[in-house]
């Protein structure tokens, strides 16, 4: 029973590095999402896709692509990361609109 | 740089008594709102929801109560345990009950610590 598995766990990375977070479901649901979690500011929207093929900007895009891979799989790639971009990062997903959405353990990047 | 630290809001209560942790939302629009519990290392665990044209939903040892009027969410937990300590969250759904995704809305939290 995994519900959403996020890898990797942690990871460092040098300013200019390119980096994929990935995220895989199991619960078929439809849509799914990115966060990231800075201390103070909760959590906040990277990108998010409603069905497989499509993927929108959410509130903080800027710096992230998406890709959503299959019903399954949504991934996040930073592609010249930045101090900035030092977060936790959390992929969820949800049944469409109509239910709470179920969150992975997270990623904790640090940008160096 | 300056670091700056984590503030969150902090309600203290001991074992065994009742928690009620509040939140104010922003939009009169949302018609679908959501309680998370966060633990230390982990994502946010769903707890409970309540949809807009109710103002009172019950759980195991939680209960949600929602105030259109004043746009204002509470989450109310019984008898108190110390497994209850975590950061909890409000979140409410901008992007309309039914649609394609939920378009949440998080606040920033609040730190339950359970006293023995």
């Amino acid at each position: 029973n995994a519900g959403v598995t996020q890898t990797p766990k942690f990871q460092v990375l040098k300013t200019g590095q390119s980096m994929t977070l990935q995220c895989a479901q199991d619960m078929n649901h439809n849509s799914m999402y990115w966060y990231r979690q800075d201390p103070g500011m909760g959590l906040r929207l990277i990108y998010y896709s409603a069905s497989e093929g499509t993927t929108d900007k959410g509130e903080v895009p800027n710096g992230y692509n998406v890709s959503r891979l299959n019903k399954r799989e949504f991934s996040l790639r930073l592609e010249s990361a930045a101090p900035s971009q030092t977060s936790v990062y959390f992929c969820a997903s949800s049944d469409r609109g109509t239910g709470p959405q179920h969150f992975g353990d997270g990623t904790r990047l640090s940008i160096l | 740089g300056e670091s700056v630290g984590l503030h969150l809001p902090t309600l203290s209560v001991q074992e065994g008594d009742n928690s009620i942790i509040n939140c104010a939302y922003s939009n009169s629009a949302s018609d679908y709102f959501i309680w998370y519990k966060q633990e230390s290392g982990k994502g946010p665990q769903f707890i409970i929801d309540i949809r807009s044209n109710m103002d009172k939903r019950q759980g195991q040892r939680v209960t949600v109560l929602l105030n259109k009027t004043v746009k204002h969410l509470s989450l109310q937990i019984a008898a108190t345990q110390p497994g209850d300590s975590a950061v909890y969250f409000c979140a409410e759904n901008r992007g309309g009950y039914g649609g394609a995704t939920n378009k949440l809305i998080f606040g920033t939290g609040t730190l339950l610590a359970v006293q023995p």
